[in-house]
Parts: structure tokens; sequence; C-alpha cells
């Protein structure tokens, strides 16, 4: 089975902070992605990644940027965080065929 | 580019009900289709796919969707609904060429089935 794994399920920081986002999955997958997730929204892709050190911008890239230095791991950095980044982020990977498969999520709530 | 419209936000059931969650899409090429479902506190798990070959696909709880090209619509639907099925349900498409397989939601559908 597929395994994508979130390095938190729930995380509280401040405005302002620097906050980092681990996404690792098993399966050798050359493609990753970050969503973050709203009500009423549905999933919005931030970035994704095709290859190692190799990204490209999503629909809402701005105040995020993304790692990728390993095939299995894709991080996801919020340089200085504000409250309207509060959402729930998804990590996801994928092979081939479209198919996603998804992490269980991260919580985030900026104060 | 695609965009994928998801026609209701919430639909709400009684047990055993059957249901229709509608999902229409628009591309300028071939796509692959998907749902996903999403249950209370988790991430999104596949729940079914079209790739190819016959639009009528299922999944193994019940679920079915067709895959209608000239009415550009994916919609699911299920003939009798248990209470495990609530759960937040989403449309998504990606181009069936290219290499980046990037996948394109819709808002979602919350079905609640009721007892």
């Amino acid at each position: 089975d597929v395994k994508v794994t979130q390095s938190s399920r729930y995380l509280v920081k401040r405005t302002g902070e620097k906050v980092f986002l681990e996404c690792v999955q098993d399966m050798d997958h050359e493609n990753m992605f970050w969503y973050r997730q709203d009500p009423g929204l549905g999933l919005r892709l931030i970035y994704f990644s095709y290859d190692v050190k190799m990204k490209e911008k999503g629909d809402i890239p701005e105040g995020y940027s993304v790692s990728r230095e390993k095939k299995e791991r894709f991080s996801l950095i919020l340089e200085s965080a504000s409250t309207n980044q509060t959402s729930m982020y998804l990590c996801a990977s994928t092979l081939l065929g479209g198919e996603q498969y998804f992490g269980p999520g991260t919580r985030l709530t900026v104060t | 580019a695609q965009s994928v419209t998801q026609l209701d936000s919430q639909v709400p059931v009684f047990e055993e009900a059957p249901v229709e969650l509608r999902c229409n899409y628009s591309s300028s090429v071939s796509v692959y289709l998907f749902w996903y479902v999403q249950y209370p506190n988790q991430g999104l798990q596949l729940l079914l796919k079209y790739l190819s070959g016959s639009t009528l696909v299922k999944s193994i709880n019940g679920f079915e969707a067709e895959f209608n090209k000239s009415q550009t619509s994916f919609h699911l639907r299920k003939p009798s609904v248990h209470i495990s099925d609530t759960a937040e349900y989403f449309c998504a498409v990606s181009p069936s060429g290219g290499s980046n397989y990037k996948l394109t939601f819709g808002k979602g559908t919350l079905l609640t089935v009721n007892p």
C-alpha cells in the first residue's frame, strides 16, 4: 500500500513565524503536491514537484515556498506565517494515471 | 485548462435512500475523471476513477459513476446509502496526456446520511 505521511496532524504557530510542513511518501513517486483545503473552496494547488529539485507553482503559491532535496520528501515552507494561512494542508503523490495518494493532512492555525 | 463544477454543496438524505452527487467538467483535451471521498478528520481517498474503456465505473462499497462525454458529466450514484457514507465527496479531473498529472478539484459535496 502507498503511504503518504505528514509530520504533524495539528500545528499552532504565531504570526510571522517560519513554518515547515513535511511530507514523505514511500512508493518512489516522481510527482508530489501540496494543497490547501478551505471550507467552500475545495482543494487548491499551492506547488507541485515532478522530480528532485524541480518545482512548479500551482494556483495559489503566494506566501509559500517548497523544497524537494530527496525523491521521497516534499516540504512546504511558510516564510512568514499570517492568519490567512490558517487552513488544512494536504500532501499527495502520484506515479501514473493521475491517481493521487493523499496524506492525512495538517491542520495549521496561525494566531 | 480544466475546471470542475459540483452542483450541490450539501446533500442531506435518509438512510437507505438513493443519492446522486453531480459533477460537470470543462476541458479542451481528453481527461481522466475521479471521485475522492474525505471522512471527518482524514485525508482524501480515491473512491473510483475513469481512465478509459467502459463508461460505467464502480467502487467496492456500492458507488458508481458514469462518464458522459457529450454532457461532460461524471455523476456519482448509490442506490441505497448508509450512515457510514456521511463524508465530503470531491470530483476531480486531470488531462489524460502530459506528464505532470495535475488534478483539478471541484469544491466538494457534503453528503449527510440521516437515520
